[in-house]
């Protein structure tokens, strides 16, 4: 199932920086998106989502940008910090049918922020 | 800040015997997913549960697997006989509501069960 792909398996970046984290889909039916943070021996935490009638989001340093037209979301975390390093999953759902809300994830991307 | 919790955070079987594994989702959420994810892999979609009975299931859900909501806060997910490819992260997660133009459509996540089969 390749339907939510996250093509980097790690990234590493300097404190301060930007950090970009990419996120590709197949289907699309998907109408909602999210970002998952996720630290070892813990769940998933919610980040920040957006809605397929929106292009961009921000909370706070993150903000998510949709593509819809090339299928592609990013985060971006400005600026970076050490307390960021975690692995970060992209996930999605969609409308429609029996679908309530299932969320396909991404394989998760490494985030190493140095001091 | 409310949070779904998940028990144990790590369960040893064998091979063949039943397992069940417990969550309590946030307490004004009505609805509720399991999640798994075996080591190296995505996490995956099992079930999703709403108004006590089962809204979508993946073909990984079969008939060894069920999910019951026995008391109003507690969500179990059982696995009947073990086999060992049910060894994974067994994630429970709950939200608010479902509606792709609300922010309240957000599932939030416990910090899983390992499950280890032998």
């Amino acid at each position: 199932d390749q339907q939510v792909k996250q093509n980097s398996p790690s990234l590493s970046v300097q404190e301060g920086r930007i950090s970009i984290l990419n996120c590709d889909y197949t289907n699309s039916m998907f109408d909602y998106f999210l970002w998952y943070k996720k630290y070892p021996a813990e769940g998933p935490t919610f980040l920040i989502s957006i809605s397929s009638i929106k292009d961009k989001n921000e909370d706070g340093r993150f903000t998510v940008f949709l593509n819809k037209s090339a299928k592609h979301l990013s985060l971006h975390i400005v600026p970076s910090q050490p307390g960021d390093s975690a692995v970060y999953f992209c996930a999605a759902s969609f409308a429609g049918g029996t679908s309530y809300g299932k969320l396909t994830f991404g394989q998760g991307t490494i985030l190493t922020v140095h001091p | 800040e409310p949070e779904v919790t998940q028990t144990p955070s790590h369960q040893v079987t064998q091979m063949g015997q039943e397992v069940i594994l417990r969550c309590v989702p946030i307490s004004n959420h009505l609805y509720f997913y399991w999640y798994r994810q075996i080591l190296g892999q995505k996490v995956e979609f099992l079930v999703s549960f709403y108004n006590n009975e089962i809204s979508e299931k993946s073909e990984i859900f079969d008939d060894q697997f069920s999910v019951e909501r026995p008391d109003g806060s507690n969500f179990t997910l059982k696995i009947r006989s073990t086999k060992l490819e049910d060894s994974a992260m067994y994630f429970c997660a709950s939200s608010y509501s479902w509606d792709r133009y609300l922010a309240k459509n957000i599932q939030y996540f416990g910090a899983g069960t390992r499950l280890s089969v032998l």
